[in-house]
């Protein structure tokens, strides 16, 4: 059982590139998420998903776009990267259960942006 | 404006000691509380949650403590074990557009357990 995964681990780009992060959960979720952590700031949270076919703005959304591909599948993209956006990326997934709240995180992107 | 604070950046305790993690809210519509564990290099991985209708929940050694009036929780870990050095992540959960639950996290706190 994978949970959720994503790629690419590590990234280097330079300022104005483009790229896009992968995640994909098979739990089923329907909810899925990706948020930030930078040192000291905690966990911010960029975009989610409530269910396929669906996608929200979170607290820190400038700069990026997002795509839920289908239930699976939830990407980040970046369009013209900036260091600003030099960040541990972290997506997550969570089943709607009325009252269920526990996410579950994949291993992180560690993206820099020089 | 930092809804969910977890004020202290790290915590030294010695093995078998009791570590006590704390947590101050701000928002009182957040109905659900969590505490997240992270090591390095990894994603976080849910440790243990509360219900705002719960004022306390356990979980082997570990246990989360809510005080609704004082907008506070704190986590408990007895006895305290080198495993469990971490940063450790306070949550506090309310509904979002379309039925999820959107988490928002403190800065986390460094436990550090001595052997």
């Amino acid at each position: 059982n994978a949970g959720v995964t994503q790629t690419p681990k590590f990234q280097v780009l330079k300022t104005g590139q483009s790229m896009t992060l992968q995640c994909a959960q098979d739990m089923n979720h329907n909810s899925m998420y990706w948020y930030r952590q930078d040192p000291g700031m905690g966990l911010r949270l960029i975009y989610y998903s409530a269910s396929e076919g669906t996608t929200d703005k979170g607290e820190v959304p400038n700069g990026y776009n997002v795509s839920r591909l289908n239930k699976r599948e939830f990407s980040l993209r970046l369009e013209s990267a900036a260091p600003s956006q030099t960040s541990v990326y972290f997506c997550a997934s969570s089943a709607y259960r009325g009252r269920s709240y526990e996410q579950y995180f994949g291993p992180g992107t560690r993206l820099t942006v020089t | 404006d930092q809804q969910v604070k977890q004020n202290s950046p790290s915590l030294s305790v010695q093995e078998g000691r009791i570590s006590i993690l704390n947590c101050d809210y701000t928002n009182s519509m957040f109905d659900y509380f969590l505490w997240y564990k992270k090591y390095p290099a990894e994603g976080p991985t849910f440790l243990i949650s509360i219900s705002s209708i719960k004022d306390k929940n356990e979980d082997g050694r570990f246990t989360v403590f809510l005080n609704k009036s004082a907008k506070h929780l704190s986590l408990h870990i007895v006895p305290s074990q080198p495993g469990d050095s971490a940063v450790y992540f306070c949550a506090a959960s309310g509904l979002a557009q379309g039925g999820s639950e959107k988490l928002v996290f403190g800065k986390g706190t460094k436990l550090t357990v001595n052997p």
